[in-house]
């Protein structure tokens, strides 16, 4: 079993909906919880972090961490189509020297 | 550049040889990692090299890959008697911190694509 399962989609979205993505995972030491975007044939870049359980709002984004069930969200709300891409979710762990990533979800918001 | 820089950006070569993969971290960034990214799947870590301090090679999936960074600047990825399995996008990331500290921010670059014929 992998530490962080991430369903791989596609997600099909038209423009202007709410995306809704997450992650579960399996390692309760993972402690900090980030969102990365990849463009095709790009290399990935971060879109958000988070440390503690709870919500965290960016623009459009809001990030949600579950500890107590080792689970994390991604909403995008208002979807553009300049949202389509595969997003991963990535941990660590406190004195971690790595990050561990989900396999990534593929998102495709359609005009 | 201002990012990480990467070569080749796509390498074809027949099963059995030898490739070397070449990463430019951004300029006074003391972590770098070498990460596979199959088709359709997420990352896998390979390797991390901190500083001066003894890499973290936990990654590497057999003793046909190995890496070096010379001081805080380029790393090479090689890899030995090449398989198809090894197909795939190998990508470079560079921190200023420990996996990017609290933030956990990466700087990749556009990775490498190897297809192993």
């Amino acid at each position: 079993q992998k530490e962080v399962e991430q369903d791989p989609g596609p997600l099909s979205v038209p423009e202007g909906a709410i995306v809704s993505l997450n992650c579960t995972y399996s390692n309760s030491a993972f402690q900090y919880f980030m969102w990365y975007r990849q463009y095709s044939r790009k290399g990935p870049e971060l879109l958000m972090y988070t440390y503690s359980s709870g919500n965290k709002e960016d623009g459009r984004f809001t990030a949600q961490v579950d500890k107590s069930s080792k689970y994390i969200s991604l909403f995008i709300r208002d979807s553009q189509p300049s949202d389509s891409a595969t997003y991963l979710c990535a941990m660590r762990k406190a004195a971690g020297n790595k990050l561990t990533f989900g396999g990534g979800t593929r998102v495709l918001v359609k005009p | 550049g201002a990012g990480v820089s990467q070569s080749p950006s796509n390498k074809v070569t027949e099963k059995g040889k030898d490739v070397e993969l070449r990463c430019d971290p951004i300029s006074g960034h003391t972590a770098l990692y070498w990460y596979r990214q199959r088709l359709g799947q997420g990352l896998e870590f390979l390797i991390y090299f901190q500083g001066n301090s003894a890499p973290d090679k936990s990654g590497l999936p057999s003793d046909r890959f190995s890496a070096e960074r010379t001081g805080e600047s380029v790393s090479t990825l090689t890899i030995q008697r090449t398989q198809q399995e090894d197909s795939a996008v190998y990508l470079c990331a560079s921190s200023w911190g420990l996996a990017g500290g609290r933030s956990g921010e990466l700087f990749f670059g556009e990775g490498s694509r190897l297809t192993v014929l």
